[in-house]
C-alpha cells in the first residue's frame, strides 16, 4: 500500500495548455504539500495544507491552483504551462513531525 | 526556520560508518533537527530527528552536540543503497504552519 501516491509520474505536455496532477495520502495525515524540484535539484515548497485549508502559498505564480477536495487528496493545476514550469513536482503529508512524500510527477513543457 | 550548512559532497566506503555533519550555529530552543535523504530519482525519505538528546532508530543515529549547534549524523554500516543527497534541516515540530525548507544537502557516495 503506497502511503502518498501521485498520478501521473510522467507528464510530457505543450506550452499554453493545461494540466493536473493529483495526489492522495492514506495515512490519515491532515497536512499535506506541493514541492517543486527544478533542474539544480533545488526543493522548494509551494502549498500546504491542513484539513483542506491552505496554511502556506510560497508566492507561486496564480496559474498554479491547489486543490483539496477532501483531508486525503491535494490537486494541483497548472494553467498556461510554459517552459520553466519544467520539475519534478513532490506531494508529501505529515503528522507533526515527520513527512512521507510521494515517488514525483516529472513534468516536460515543450 | 534556522539555517543549515553542510558539506557539500563526501565518499565512504560500504561497510564503513558515514558521518555526516550539520551546522546549525543559530537553532533556537524549540528548533528539533530532522534528517532526510533523497535518492537519485525518488522523493526525499525520513531518517530521523531529535531536540537535544541522542537519537537512535533502525537506520541510523543522530548526535546532537551539547549547546546544540550542530549535530552528526551516522550510518554505522553504509551500503551502497545509501548513496543519496542527505538534507539536514531544522525546523519546529508540528503546527500548520511549519515547513520543511530543504537547502542543498551533502551528496553522499558510497563506493565498493
Amino acid at each position: 500500500d503506497t502511503a502518498v501516491s501521485q498520478t501521473p509520474k510522467y507528464l510530457v505536455t505543450q506550452m499554453g495548455n493545461d494540466k493536473s496532477i493529483k495526489c492522495e495520502q492514506n495515512l490519515g495525515h491532515d497536512t499535506m504539500y506541493w514541492y517543486k524540484q527544478d533542474s539544480k535539484k533545488f526543493l522548494k515548497i509551494m502549498f500546504s495544507y491542513n484539513n483542506k485549508e491552505l496554511i502556506i502559498n510560497e508566492t507561486v505564480p496564480n496559474r498554479f491552483s491547489p486543490k483539496s477536495p477532501d483531508k486525503a487528496h491535494l490537486n494541483l493545476h497548472i494553467n498556461s504551462l510554459e517552459l520553466g514550469d519544467s520539475a519534478v513536482y513532490f506531494c508529501a503529508s505529515s503528522l507533526n513531525l515527520e513527512a512521507f512524500f510521494g515517488q514525483g510527477t516529472r513534468l516536460t513543457v515543450v | 526556520d534556522a539555517k543549515t550548512t553542510q558539506p557539500t559532497s563526501m565518499d565512504c566506503a560500504e561497510g564503513r560508518a558515514a558521518n555526516l555533519p550539520c551546522n546549525h550555529s543559530t537553532i533556537s530552543g524549540n528548533e528539533y533537527v530532522y534528517w532526510y535523504r533523497q535518492i537519485h530519482s525518488q522523493g526525499p525519505q525520513y531518517i530521523i530527528h531529535g531536540l537535544k538528546n541522542n537519537e537512535t532508530n533502525e537506520m541510523a543515529s543522530l548526535i546532537i552536540t551539547e549547546d546544540r549547534k550542530s549535530s552528526t549524523l551516522i550510518l554505522p554500516h553504509a551500503t551502497l543503497r545509501d548513496t543519496a543527497v542527505y538534507y539536514c534541516i531544522v525546523r519546529v515540530a508540528g503546527g500548520t504552519a511549519s515547513k520543511l525548507t530543504f537547502g542543498t544537502g551533502t551528496r553522499l557516495q558510497v563506493t565498493l
